[in-house]
């Protein structure tokens, strides 16, 4: 069976400093993978997706990059934090080819920074 | 592309009464559409989803849909509303041709004893 891994779990991190989240999916080759952000009163907000290793789509503009150095794995990178980036992240993969709609989350990292 | 509105951001109800969350998307191309849930500090999961079979949809938990063109409306409702209901509810439509989901804002569901 598929799982997805996601850490870590909670951050705290003084603004200034650099960011590295870390998320693998299990059991499945060439899943579409997503980063999606919530903050306070913002919803859920896609911020990245990949639909392969190297390939990066960024639905919002910020601080924030991310990448994909193998086909499971996807990261969340910061060079340095701003108070805005405090939020909880998830990390979800879909089935790859046609997307079905159907996506899969990770249990989330809640980050603060002070 | 799809977007969708949901109405209240809270929703309150006791124990046993219906549950009504409210989703409308904005077009009249019936699109592919979701319904999530999220429990409190966890990731989300799919409650149930349209995709043009039936317009009645029925998911976990004893949730359903049903899909209303001539209202653009994409409701999710339960009979009897229990504790363990209480959780975020996400609508999200599907853009044919794109590889992501984009939410609505979420309606947060509070159960009273």
């Amino acid at each position: 069976s598929q799982t997805i891994h996601q850490w870590p779990a909670t951050l705290v991190q003084p603004v200034g400093s650099p960011l590295s989240l870390e998320c693998t999916v299990e059991g499945t080759s060439n899943p579409n993978l997503y980063w999606y952000r919530q903050a306070a009163g913002r919803g859920l907000q896609l911020l990245f997706y990949s639909v392969g290793i190297g390939q990066i789509s960024s639905e919002v503009p910020q601080n924030l990059s991310a990448s994909r150095p193998q086909d499971r794995q996807f990261i969340l990178s910061s060079k340095k934090l701003l108070l805005s980036d405090s939020g909880f992240y998830l990390c979800a993969w879909s089935v790859g080819g046609a997307f079905t709609g159907e996506l899969f989350f990770g249990e989330g990292s809640r980050l603060t920074v002070l | 592309a799809q977007s969708v509105t949901q109405l209240g951001s809270h929703v309150s109800v006791s124990e046993g009464a219906l549950v009504l969350l409210r989703c409308n998307y904005s077009s009249s191309v019936p699109p592919y559409l979701f319904w999530y849930v999220q429990y409190p500090n966890q990731g989300l999961q799919l409650l149930l989803k349209y995709t043009s079979a039936a317009t009645l949809v029925k998911g976990i938990n004893g949730f359903e849909a049903e899909f209303k063109k001539s209202e653009t409306s994409f409701h999710l409702t339960k009979p009897s509303a229990h504790m363990s209901d209480a959780a975020e509810y996400f609508c999200a439509p599907m853009n044919t041709g794109f590889q992501k989901l984009v939410f609505g804002t979420g309606t947060r569901l509070l159960v009273s004893p």
